[in-house]
């Protein structure tokens, strides 16, 4: 099984700041990594598919790089409405896994 | 409007099982891969598995926890995905989504662009 690990497990950040989620994978995984936010009492939400690829309607401050087994989610000028816990997955290989989340707070 | 309307789920007794649906619409559910994604309280995602459209055979696959337990099917005819659940265990107490990449080209079907609202099920005694 392949096992993601996010970094840091909580930020807290001021409204504008440039905020930078890692996820390393144990294996490598190609380009088969997705990025979801989650908030309070709501369903997942896609943000990046395959490492890089935007999502129609998720804002142009969400994007995602990386290779091999580092990736990374960058959220520019962080907003309010970001406030949230963002999860990686990985599609390369069954079982599909996720990392186990990083919780943003606003200050 | 492309939605996912997941049902069935419920409070059981440890040792039982329930069947859940997720009633697809506003895309072409028998192309589509469809999968099952659980949320236990206060915690992470984790992937229960996912079924296959028909034309890569409609294999399904599973996590180790529920291998054996768990069955995934879908009737394209209803466009409704079911999960099976027997031998419940009070670890398997989660809200359950139904999630999907929708219709995409083949290569690109890891990703859950689509989400249900889930539906909770509560395995206690």
């Amino acid at each position: 099984e392949i096992v993601l690990t996010q970094s840091p497990d909580f930020q807290s950040v001021t409204p504008k700041e440039k905020v930078t989620i890692t996820c390393r994978a144990s294996q490598r995984i190609g380009s088969s990594l997705h990025w979801y936010q989650q908030k309070p009492d709501q369903s997942p939400k896609l943000l990046i598919k395959y490492t890089s690829q935007s999502i129609s309607g998720v804002p142009s401050r969400f994007s995602g790089s990386g290779s091999g087994t580092d990736f990374t989610l960058t959220i520019n000028s962080l907003e309010t409405e970001d406030a949230a816990t963002y999860y990686c997955h990985q599609s390369y290989s069954l079982p599909w896994t996720f990392g186990q989340g990083t919780k943003v707070e606003i200050k | 409007e492309v939605q996912l309307v997941e049902s069935g789920g419920g409070l059981v007794e440890p040792g039982g099982s329930l069947r859940l649906s997720c009633a697809a619409s506003g895309f072409t559910f028998s192309n589509a891969w469809m999968n099952w994604v659980r949320q236990a309280p206060g915690k992470g995602l984790e992937w229960v598995g996912r079924i296959t459209d028909k034309t890569d055979g409609g294999t399904a696959g599973y996590a180790a926890p529920v291998k054996g337990r768990f069955t995934i099917s879908r009737d394209d005819s209803k466009t409704t995905l079911y999960l099976q659940m027997n031998s419940l265990k009070t670890e398997d107490t989660a809200v359950y989504y139904c999630t999907t990449p929708g219709i995409v080209v083949p290569g690109t079907r890891g990703s859950f662009d689509i989400w249900g609202q889930g539906t909770l099920v509560t395995v206690s005694s």
